[in-house]
């Protein structure tokens, strides 16, 4: 049981690429989401999931797109990378019913 | 959009003694959970509290859901060098499914 899986740990990209950062969780969860994290700034959501095909806007969507086509994989896409996208980005998934929520271990990454 | 107003952002501390951060929000929440986060990993959950005036214990931390259900407090005594980290707050506000954080509060330990 891995929990919940990001990749890349670590990412540069160039202004206007695009990329996607990979979510997974094999615990069967109904709930998943995307968070960023900047220094004062505590996580903010980006996008959340209720389960498959089923996503939503969270407080900061702009920029990033999401899908759910299965329970387990949650990807997030960066459609052209802005600097202000510098970030930490975390995946996070809990059962329905609960507020358990369980993180994974991060995505640093940094647009020039 | 909703925020939780944590309080402090930081603090220096000596190891062994006591540790009181709280957060507070204009909305009322239905839950209250407790994260820490260390350095380059994602947070854990500490404690969750689920019912107005609950008083939750997890060893040497203490958590507590206000009455108005619009703030909550986290105690750790006794501190160690193992505590340094950020502390996060989240709440789930009542009917919502989406969770809310605060900013954190960054704990150092001068040993």
């Amino acid at each position: 049981n891995a929990g919940v899986t990001q990749t890349p740990k670590f990412q540069v990209l160039k202004t206007g690429q695009s990329m996607t950062l990979q979510c997974a969780q094999d615990m069967n969860h109904e709930y998943m989401s995307w968070y960023r994290q900047d220094p004062g700034m505590g996580l903010r959501l980006i996008h959340y999931s209720v389960g498959a095909g089923i996503t939503d806007q969270g407080e900061v969507p702009n920029g990033y797109n999401v899908s759910r086509s299965t329970t387990e994989d949650f990807p997030l896409r960066l459609l052209s990378a802005a600097p202000s996208q510098t970030s930490v980005y975390f995946c996070a998934s809990r059962p329905g019913g609960t507020d358990t929520q369980y993180f994974g271990p991060g995505t640093r990454l940094t647009v020039l | 959009g909703q925020q939780l107003n944590q309080s402090p952002q930081s603090m220096f501390i000596q190891e062994g003694e006591d540790v009181s951060m709280n957060c507070t929000s204009s909305s009322i929440f239905n839950t209250w959970l407790w994260y820490k986060q260390d350095p380059g990993e994602g947070p854990v959950l500490l404690i969750a509290l689920y019912k107005a005036g609950e008083l939750t214990s997890n060893g040497r931390l203490t958590a507590q859901f206000g009455i108005t259900r619009k703030d909550s407090f986290l105690n750790i005594s006794a501190s160690i060098p193992s505590d340094v980290g950020i502390y996060f707050c989240a709440g789930q506000i009542q009917g919502a499914q989406k969770l809310v954080f605060g900013q954190g509060t960054r704990l150092t330990i001068n040993p």
